[in-house]
């Protein structure tokens, strides 16, 4: 069973709007989070993470939210930009190793 | 320079060979993974070694060997290749987990496999 869903494959935001990206999990025992970013032909990498003590961390035009109740994380990227189109990740992770999401596929439009 | 190398970065075989992916690191991590993508399913790890000493399997290692030759070099095997093995294999690496409380990991180019 999946321990880390993220339920949207894709998401299409216009260049300028918000872009938010959803991801749940199941084991509450994981104690920190975070966001990877992939390019096509490329690895992915490290975006933003959120330890399990916060609900809040934000970055620049990133910020993931997390809602420990509800076992929800969120990426929300203002203003999104053609640049930021890629797949996301969201990942979770306990005691060294992480547990990934099957990933959603961002096109910002310009 | 890359931190993270992996090599070849694309292969074709066919099925019952033996074949090897390496993965090389300058990050000095100790912390090494291999994980496989597929379409729709994400990043699945394979086996991961905290260090040179220390192999264990992961969620997929079912057809999968690996081999810690140093701190920096961590190679996975299939030894008879098979068709539902055709995909992208990633390794990456980690420092023990610091003062932030978790251990990002870094990612190399990844190794398009395919088995024919």
């Amino acid at each position: 069973d999946q321990q880390v869903k993220q339920n949207s494959p894709s998401l299409s935001v216009q260049e300028g709007r918000i872009s938010i990206l959803n991801c749940d999990y199941t084991n509450s025992m994981f104690d920190y989070f975070l966001w990877y970013k992939k390019y096509p032909a490329e690895g992915p990498t490290f975006l933003i993470s959120i330890s399990s003590i916060k609900d809040k961390n934000e970055d620049g035009r990133f910020t993931v939210f997390l809602n420990k109740s509800a076992k929800h994380l969120s990426l929300h990227i203002v203003p999104s930009q053609p640049g930021d189109s890629a797949v996301y990740f969201c990942a979770a992770g306990s005691q060294g190793n992480l547990i990934f999401g099957k990933g959603t596929k961002l096109s910002v439009k310009p | 320079d890359a931190d993270v190398t992996q090599t070849p970065r694309n292969r074709i075989t066919k099925t019952g060979k033996r074949i090897m992916l390496e993965c090389s690191q300058t990050k000095g991590h100790d912390r090494m993974y291999w994980y496989r993508q597929d379409p729709g399913l994400g990043l699945r790890l394979i086996y991961y070694s905290f260090d040179v000493k220390d192999i264990n399997k992961g969620e997929i290692s079912d057809g999968y060997s690996v081999s810690r030759q140093a701190q920096a070099k961590f190679s996975l095997s299939l030894e008879s290749a098979i068709p539902n093995q055709t995909a992208l294999y990633f390794c990456a690496t980690s420092d023990i987990i610091g003062l932030a409380g978790y251990n990002e990991q870094f990612f190399g180019p990844g190794t398009r496999l395919t088995v024919l």
